[in-house]
C-alpha cells in the first residue's frame, strides 16, 4: 500500500498568517492527492483534488500544489473557523490511503 | 443538496454482526460509487469498502475481507454494509461517502455522511 506521511502533526498559528501543511507519498504518485478538513465531531470535506484544484465551494485561501511524492496544502490567511484537522489522501491507487492528520489550532 | 445520513450502528459483541445503511438524497444514487471509510478513536481515516454506481463491483480492504459485504439498492437510494465476525479492531465512527464518479477507481470522495458508530466490546 502507498504510505502518506503528513508534517507537522499539530500546528499552532494566528489569525490571518499563512500555513502550510505537507504530505509525502510513498511513491511517485503524479498529481493523485486530495485534502480533507475535519472539524470537531463532524465529518470530512473536501477541500482539495487533485492536487490543485480547489472543490466548488471552498474559499480560496485555501490551494494545493506539488506532483510526484511532495504535496502542500496552504492557508492564505488563517480565520477561525480553519481550526480543523486536515488530512491528505492519495487517490492514485487500490486501496486509497490517508496519513495521519495535521491538527490546527489557532 | 447532498445528504447522507447513516445508521446501523450499535454496540456487539465480538463474533457478532450490524448491518449499516446509509440514506442518499438530492443527487442520482445509481451515477455514483459510493465508499465506507472509517475512523477509530484518535486514528486517521480508513477505507473499508467500496461499491460501483451499478453495483456490478465491488472492492474491499485486507482487514475486512470475507467478514463485511458492501452493497446498494438503487431502488430505494440507500447503502449498505454487512459487517460479521466482528473483531475489537473494527470499533470506529464508520462514514458513508459519495464518490465523483461512478467506477471502481474513483477514490475522490466528494460528499460525507456523518458516521455511525460501532463498538465492538464484550
Amino acid at each position: 500500500d502507498i504510505q502518506m506521511t503528513q508534517s507537522p502533526s499539530s500546528l499552532s498559528a494566528s489569525v490571518g498568517d499563512r500555513v502550510t501543511i505537507t504530505c509525502r507519498a510513498s511513491q511517485n504518485i503524479n498529481k493523485y492527492v486530495n485534502w480533507y478538513q475535519q472539524k470537531a465531531g463532524k465529518a470530512p470535506k473536501l477541500l482539495i483534488y487533485t492536487a490543485s484544484s480547489l472543490q466548488s465551494g471552498v474559499p480560496a485561501r485555501f490551494s494545493g500544489s506539488g506532483s510526484g511524492t511532495d504535496f502542500t496544502l496552504a492557508i492564505s490567511s488563517l480565520q477561525p473557523e480553519d481550526l480543523a484537522t486536515y488530512y491528505c489522501q492519495q487517490s492514485y491507487g487500490a486501496p486509497d490511503t490517508f496519513g495521519q492528520g495535521t491538527k490546527l489550532e489557532i | 443538496e447532498v445528504q447522507l445520513l447513516e445508521s446501523g450502528g450499535g454496540l456487539v459483541q465480538p463474533g457478532g454482526s450490524l448491518r449499516l445503511s446509509c440514506a442518499a438524497s438530492g443527487f442520482t444514487f445509481s451515477i455514483y460509487a459510493m465508499s465506507w471509510v472509517r475512523q477509530a478513536p484518535g486514528k486517521r481515516l480508513e477505507w473499508v469498502s467500496m461499491i460501483t454506481g451499478s453495483g456490478s463491483s465491488t472492492a474491499y480492504a485486507d482487514s475486512v475481507e470475507g467478514r463485511f459485504t458492501i452493497s446498494r439498492d438503487n431502488s430505494k437510494n440507500t447503502l449498505y454494509l454487512q459487517m460479521n465476525s466482528l473483531r475489537a479492531e473494527d470499533t470506529a465512527l464508520y462514514y458513508c461517502a459519495k464518490a465523483d464518479c461512478g467506477s471502481i477507481s474513483c477514490y475522490t470522495r466528494d460528499h460525507w455522511g456523518q458516521g455511525t458508530l460501532v463498538t465492538v466490546s464484550p
